[in-house]
């Protein structure tokens, strides 16, 4: 079955440095999405991305992020100065709305845990 | 800003059928309404999708009333391995702005 992967699985960092999460969606899908889970707390949506561009994104999703597909089959997500806070599991999802009567079923990777020291 | 919210924990035991309510009041007019499970340190996995009325699939069945603003996943007979979180995902429409809310969540602890 395919999957969306993310790597790394882990990544520490110290403050103020600047991460980027990365991701493989499904091969075939068309829609990419980030969310992040603060230990303990629910999933929360960041930023959606549709035709390389955001079509979506919530108000976490400040000038600190970004997101770039920079080939045809990776998806980013950067942070550029990271803070004590941004310490949270980063997932990545990808979706198909096409698939027929099914829209937009979001499948989710496993998720990178970022540690910010 | 209304929430989109769930009950905390529910505890059952193994056979039984167990139903998670999801409170959605905000749920954008075309968008339909996800259910996920999730184990410690694994992202959520796709269990069922509705739009209205009621959805069966091989492990669940969800149930939509006619204004949408909330849902409810039915699991038929719960084995320990259901021990998991249960998160519904809506989209909601607020102010001009679209995005994806996770509900806040349900512990279901399964016994033997």
């Amino acid at each position: 079955e395919p999957e969306v992967t993310q790597t790394p699985s882990h990544q520490v960092t110290q403050m103020g440095q600047e991460v980027i999460l990365r991701c493989v969606p499904i091969s075939n899908h068309l829609y990419f999405y980030w969310y992040r889970q603060i230990l303990g707390q629910k999933v929360e949506f960041l930023v959606s991305f549709y035709n390389n561009e955001i079509s979506e994104k919530s108000e976490i999703f400040d000038d600190q992020f970004s997101v770039e597909r920079p080939d045809g089959s990776n998806f980013t997500l950067k942070i550029r100065s990271t803070k004590l806070e941004d310490s949270a599991m980063y997932f990545c999802a990808s979706s198909d709305p096409g698939r027929g009567v099914a829209k937009n079923i979001q499948y989710f990777g496993a998720g990178t845990r970022l540690s910010v020291l | 800003l209304a929430k989109t919210t769930q009950p905390i924990s529910m505890d059952s035991y193994e056979g039984q059928e167990v139903n998670i309510t999801c409170s959605h009041n905000n749920i954008a007019t075309n968008d339909y309404i996800t259910w996920y499970q999730q184990f410690p340190s694994q992202g959520p996995r796709f269990i069922i999708q509705g739009y209205k009325t009621k959805v069966t699939n091989e492990v669940a069945s969800l149930f939509i009333p006619a204004d949408r603003k909330s849902s409810t996943l039915s699991l038929p007979r719960v084995s320990l391995s259901d021990t998991a979180v249960y998160y519904c995902l809506v989209g909601e429409r607020t102010s001009g702005t679209y995005k994806y809310i996770f509900g806040t969540g349900t512990r279901l602890k399964v016994l033997a």
